[in-house]
């Protein structure tokens, strides 16, 4: 089966740098994935990790270990829209659906 | 693309009676998802469809829930009888044939079970 950890809440600092963990147990993945949901909208896809190592999109980052069992995602030079929910996401070896982790609550404050 | 479309986008009703939802997915994605969003559970995935095909409804908590894919074009998420503890956000999410990386999210039925 899968078991994703992430932390409930984290808070930072307009301007700073923030990395939000996720930990999974999981028999096999295709891939890692990452989404942002603001309060009453619906999720967003920010970044998906399939090999191991760092993905860069601008001011957010995912990196992946699979042997680790470990994923980050890395926030930049937050601005206060930045404010939301983070879910972290695995998707099982031989389907298309995802396991969500419970999400961490970012606020950035000013 | 309109993206995904979702109705109602709100629903109140009282406990006992039928509550449907509806979603549209975007045009030519060949996988339909369904979630429910709690505080206490997070985001949990209940079916999904490949092809208007139910390919994994592990996730439907009891009989009472049903959820059919007449096209591809149109999937349905019933709830009879409903009950309070069925109050949630109910999403429905598209992914196209390759591979799957991305779901794409509707707006979500903000459902409300007196």
């Amino acid at each position: 089966g899968q078991n994703i950890d992430q932390p409930t809440e984290m808070t930072a600092t307009e301007g700073a740098i923030v990395q939000i963990n996720c930990t999974y147990q999981t028999s096999g993945f295709n891939g890692l994935f990452w989404y942002q949901q603001h309060a009453g909208e619906a999720p967003t896809f920010l970044s998906y990790n399939v090999l191991d190592g760092l993905e860069e999109k601008g001011r957010f980052s995912s990196f992946l270990s699979r042997s680790k069992g470990y994923s980050y995602l890395l926030l930049k030079e937050l601005q206060m829209k930045d404010s939301a929910s983070y879910l972290c996401a695995v998707s099982p070896t031989g389907t298309y659906k995802y396991i969500f982790g419970t999400g961490t609550r970012l606020k950035v404050l000013a | 693309d309109a993206g995904v479309i979702q109705s109602p986008r709100h629903e109140v009703t009282e406990m006992g009676q039928e509550v449907t939802l509806r979603c549209k997915p975007i045009s030519g994605h060949d996988y339909l998802f369904w979630y429910r969003q709690t505080m206490m559970r997070g985001l949990e995935l209940l079916i999904y469809f490949n092809n208007n095909v139910p390919i994994d409804d592990s996730g439907m908590p009891e009989d009472r829930f049903s959820a059919k894919m007449p096209n591809a074009s149109f999937s349905t998420l019933k709830i009879q009888p409903s009950e309070p503890r069925d109050s949630a956000v109910y999403f429905c999410a598209s992914s196209p044939s390759t591979g799957g990386e991305t779901q794409y999210f509707g707006p979500g039925t903000r459902l409300l079970v007196l």
